[in-house]
């Protein structure tokens, strides 16, 4: 079953990095995801698409500071520089036969 | 600009049925498979259904399998979601994306629009 997994909640400090990790299913670990940012009170947005190898594809506008990388079953993204408006839901999806599925989200707090 | 905004929301009873509407601008629309993707009070975000490209290929969340119906009119680069036999468990925000893709297994959702809310009550 594919299913991904993220940490509830992570925290970091004004200016500071964090790295947020989502996490494929037993069998699945060759899977491409996308990374979105929500934002409170907006819609998602879409932040980058990772692949397996690390390699990514950024959307319309997204900063440097966000980058994406890969190892086994986890996908990460990191933030740099941290700034205020950082603070939000991050969502990982992916996608296979007859399905799309979304991770539970990561709440980051920016300190 | 490309865009994607939603509409026909609102307040309805158990067992009803609601149509929401998603218009798509500043795209090919008919390259692209299209989903709707909802999101309950405090929640995080759920798949409910896409569409291939030329609606050849339609997929549905276990949760509304049988009760809703995706489709798409290109001519009018537009997508729809006909909900019936609604529960209280239907409420949301319900998003329409864009699929980077043509197939709706195949890729990211690449754009979103701002939602619409649909509230499930008596």
């Amino acid at each position: 079953q594919l299913v991904l997994t993220q940490s509830p909640s992570a925290s970091a400090s004004l200016g500071a990095s964090v790295k947020l990790t989502c996490t494929l299913s037993s069998g699945h670990s060759s899977y491409a995801i996308a990374w979105h940012q929500q934002q409170p009170e907006k819609g998602p947005r879409f932040l980058m698409k990772l692949n397996s190898d690390g390699s990514h594809i950024k959307g319309d506008g997204i900063p440097d500071r966000f980058s994406g990388s890969s190892s086994g079953a986890e996908r990460y993204l990191t933030i740099s520089s941290l700034q205020s408006d950082d603070e939000a839901d991050y969502y990982c999806q992916t996608w296979g036969t007859g399905i799309q599925v979304f991770g539970g989200g990561t709440k980051l707090t920016v300190l | 600009e490309v865009q994607l905004v939603e509409s026909g929301g609102g307040l309805v009873q158990p067992g009803r049925s609601l149509r929401l509407s998603c218009a798509a601008s500043g795209f090919t629309f008919d390259d692209y498979a299209m989903h709707w993707v909802r999101q309950a009070p405090g929640k995080g975000l759920e798949w409910v259904s896409g569409i291939s490209w030329i609606s050849g290929s339609r997929g549905y969340a276990d949760s509304v399998k049988g009760r809703f119906t995706i489709s798409r009119d290109n001519a009018k680069n537009s997508l729809y979601l006909q909900m019936n036999s609604l529960r209280a468990e239907d409420t949301a925000l319900y998003y329409c994306a864009k699929d980077m893709s043509k197939q709706w297994q195949g890729d990211a959702f690449e754009i979103w629009g701002q939602g619409t809310k649909v509230t499930v009550s008596s």
